[in-house]
C-alpha cells in the first residue's frame, strides 16, 4: 500500500524566515497531493494542493512542489508569522495517505 | 452552509464495549472518509463512503465498520473496544470522491477513551 514519510516531525522557525517540510511517497499511481494545516484543539483545513501535472504551485506566502520522478514533494512557507504556527500534514491521494504530521513553531 | 458536524464529541468506554460514531456532512456533499488521529502517528485512513458504497479501505481490523446513509451521514461503528482504540476520531466529506482532487472538509471530531 501507499507510505507517507513526511520530514521533520518538529521545526522551529524564527519569525521572518523561511520553512520548508518535506515528504516522500511510495505509490507511483497518487495523483493528488494536499496539505492541511491543523492549529491546536482545531480541525485540519486545507492550504494548498497541487496535481501529479503540476511541477509547481503557490499561493501568497504557501508554495508547493512536486517531483514525480523522486516522488517527494514539499512545502514552502516565506516570511513565517506567528500564526503559521501549526501542525502541517501532508498527504497522497490515490490512497487517501496522510504523513504523520510536522509541529511547526514561529519563534517571534 | 453549515460545515462537517460529528456526534457525540466525547465519549468514554471501557475494553470490550462497542461505540457508534456520527457525521453530518456538508450539504451537497457525497463522500465521507473517516480517519483516526493518535499522537505520532498523524492521521490514519479508515475507510471511505460514497453514495453508500464503501469505496477505499484503509489497513484497519474488522473490528471498525461505518456505512452511509441515503442523506450521506455516515456512521463509524468500533466493536470489542481495545485501550489502543483511545483517538480522536474524524470524518471528512467532500463533493466527490476524496482521491479525485477533491477538497475534504474535516469535523471536529470524536475523542474517544478507551478505560
Amino acid at each position: 500500500g501507499e507510505n507517507v514519510e513526511q520530514h521533520p516531525s518538529t521545526l522551529s522557525v524564527q519569525e521572518g524566515d523561511s520553512a520548508v517540510i518535506k515528504c516522500t511517497y511510495s505509490d507511483s499511481a497518487s495523483n493528488y497531493f494536499p496539505w492541511y494545516k491543523q492549529e491546536l484543539g482545531k480541525r485540519p483545513q486545507l492550504i494548498i494542493d497541487i496535481r501529479s501535472n503540476v511541477g509547481e504551485k503557490k499561493d501568497q506566502r504557501i508554495a508547493v512542489t512536486l517531483n514525480k520522478t523522486a516522488k517527494h514533494f514539499s512545502l514552502h512557507i516565506t516570511e513565517t508569522q506567528p500564526e503559521d504556527s501549526a501542525v502541517y500534514f501532508c498527504a497522497a491521494h490515490e490512497k487517501l495517505t496522510f504523513g504523520t504530521g510536522t509541529r511547526l513553531t514561529i519563534i517571534p | 452552509k453549515a460545515g462537517v458536524t460529528q456526534t457525540p464529541r466525547y465519549l468514554i468506554k471501557t475494553r470490550g464495549q462497542q461505540v457508534t460514531l456520527s457525521c453530518s456532512p456538508i450539504s451537497g456533499h457525497r463522500s465521507v472518509s473517516w480517519y483516526q488521529q493518535t499522537p505520532g502517528q498523524g492521521l490514519q485512513f479508515l475507510f471511505e463512503y460514497f453514495s453508500e458504497t464503501q469505496r477505499n479501505k484503509g489497513n484497519f481490523p474488522g473490528r471498525f465498520s461505518g456505512r452511509q446513509f441515503s442523506n450521506s451521514r455516515s456512521e463509524m461503528n468500533v466493536s470489542t473496544l481495545e485501550l489502543g482504540d483511545s483517538a480522536l476520531y474524524l470524518c471528512a466529506s467532500s463533493l466527490g470522491l476524496a482521491g479525485g482532487y477533491n477538497e475534504q472538509f474535516f469535523g471536529p471530531g470524536t475523542r474517544l477513551t478507551v478505560l
